[in-house]
């Protein structure tokens, strides 16, 4: 399995900010995964951060809202730009292909709660 | 990507067995059927999967039926820890994860 951190676990902010969130695994993985998950909905994928190379981002997600570094295989950071009230979620990075693992099972941090005021 | 459906709640007695099917009339030959599951503020976590045959593990099991258009997860003997929200979900080995509604899971004493 793999365990993976994230930082902060939870942030208020003010609205036009950025804050950027930390997702660190213990294990080098092939595949890391932003996800959103607003208020009493389900999952949804942001963007899929790429490790030395631009992330790619699902339909109605863009890189200069949400950009996502991925400089090695243990760690990714995604920030969220210009913040509005809207962007009240939590936040979840999840990953796979654990080395020495098949690539079928991904793994989920614990999330960022943030509220925008 | 190929849709699962799932009844949106149920609920069980603590100790009983649970079953929680899945529909996925549409589901390709390569696709592997995940089930997940997300407890209380806290992130998903994966259960089990499979493509063709049956599965088990110290969790649950999981029953694919002969054409594939559905699943079944079955929980031996639910406990009050097992009460979560449960996402079937279809997906290619490496592929990120596409969550729908999922079956929230109430489990009484």
């Amino acid at each position: 399995s793999a365990v993976i951190s994230q930082k902060p676990s939870r942030d208020i902010c003010q609205r036009g900010t950025s804050l950027t969130i930390q997702c660190q695994v213990d294990s080098q993985v092939t595949m890391m995964f932003w996800y959103r998950q607003q208020p009493g909905q389900s999952l949804t994928l942001i963007a899929t951060a790429n490790q030395g190379s631009e992330a790619t981002y699902e339909s109605g997600f863009v890189i200069d809202k949400f950009p996502i570094s991925r400089p090695n295989l243990t760690f990714s950071t995604l920030t969220v730009s210009n913040m509005s009230p809207e962007d009240s979620s939590i936040y979840l990075c999840s990953v796979g292909g654990v080395l020495g693992q098949g690539a079928d099972t991904q793994y989920f941090g614990p999330g960022t709660r943030l509220t925008v005021l | 990507d190929a849709k699962t459906t799932q009844p949106n709640s149920m609920e069980s007695n603590e100790e009983e067995p649970v079953h929680l099917p899945c529909n996925h009339s549409t589901i390709s030959g390569t696709d592997y059927i995940h089930w997940y599951r997300q407890l209380p503020s806290q992130g998903p976590e994966y259960v089990i999967h499979g493509l063709t045959s049956n599965v088990n593990n110290r969790m649950a099991s999981l029953a694919i039926a002969e054409d594939r258009k559905s699943s079944t997860l079955i929980l031996h003997r639910a406990t009050l820890r097992d009460a979560a929200v449960y996402y079937c979900i279809l997906s290619n080995s490496g592929y990120a994860l596409n969550f729908g509604k999922g079956t929230s899971l109430l489990v009484t004493p």
